[in-house]
């Protein structure tokens, strides 16, 4: 069976301070992973995906996500955090061959200035 | 106007009242879902429809059931409301095929009182 994890309930960076968002997966075959991003009253908005290919994919705003196959992650990260960054975070799966797309709990940044 | 409009934003309905929750789509896409968003349990899929004529139970459906009037539209019923059916509920879409992720709309805000 499918399922994601996010370890953290909320993550606090500091302003200008690298962030990660940890997401661990388990799926059959090879995953599809994204990231999606939620700000307060808002629906969730597509952030990047892992389809094949490098293992470090960019998205919007910056954001940045590994995938390790061997530890079954996909970490989100940001080299530089802006207070902008601020919401709630998702991590979702898909198998090869699947429709279904599993979510995360979710998990909260909260960016100081 | 945005890609998938939801209809209302939020609404207070009474135990035992039949409601209707509403998304229409300008994306084009013919894959369409309904998830409920509870804090801490993330995402789960209620229903989902991959064209007008496929209609398709998730991991939540009980006590709720889906119209898929047109290829933009797609309606979530609540026949009998109760409390535990309090939560955020989204309507997304995808384009076909696997790779790709999800246009979310802005999300209903429902209380069962």
């Amino acid at each position: 069976a499918q399922s994601v994890a996010q370890p953290e309930d909320q993550v606090n960076v500091a302003e200008g301070n690298p962030l990660t968002v940890k997401c661990t997966y388990s799926v059959s075959g090879n995953p599809y992973l994204f990231w999606y991003v939620q700000y307060p009253n808002r629906g969730l908005q597509f952030l990047l995906k892992y389809i094949t290919g490098d293992n470090l994919v960019k998205g919007s705003y910056g954001f940045e996500a590994e995938f390790n196959k061997s530890q079954t992650s996909f970490h989100l990260k940001k080299p530089s955090a802006l207070v902008s960054d601020s919401a709630l975070y998702f991590c979702a799966v898909r198998g090869t061959g699947g429709f279904k797309t599993i979510f995360g709990a979710g998990t909260r940044l909260f960016v100081k200035a | 106007d945005a890609d998938v409009t939801q209809t209302p934003r939020n609404r207070i309905t009474k135990t035992g009242k039949r409601i209707m929750l509403e998304c229409s789509q300008t994306k084009g896409h013919d894959r369409m879902y309904w998830y409920r968003q509870d804090p801490g349990l993330g995402l789960r899929l209620i229903y989902y429809s991959f064209d007008v004529k496929d209609i398709n139970k998730g991991e939540i459906s009980d006590g709720y059931s889906v119209s898929r009037q047109a290829q933009a539209k797609f309606s979530l019923s609540l026949e009998s409301a109760i409390p535990n059916q309090t939560a955020l509920y989204f309507c997304a879409t995808s384009d076909t095929g696997f790779v790709y992720g999800y246009t979310f709309g802005s999300g209903t805000r429902l209380t069962v009182v």
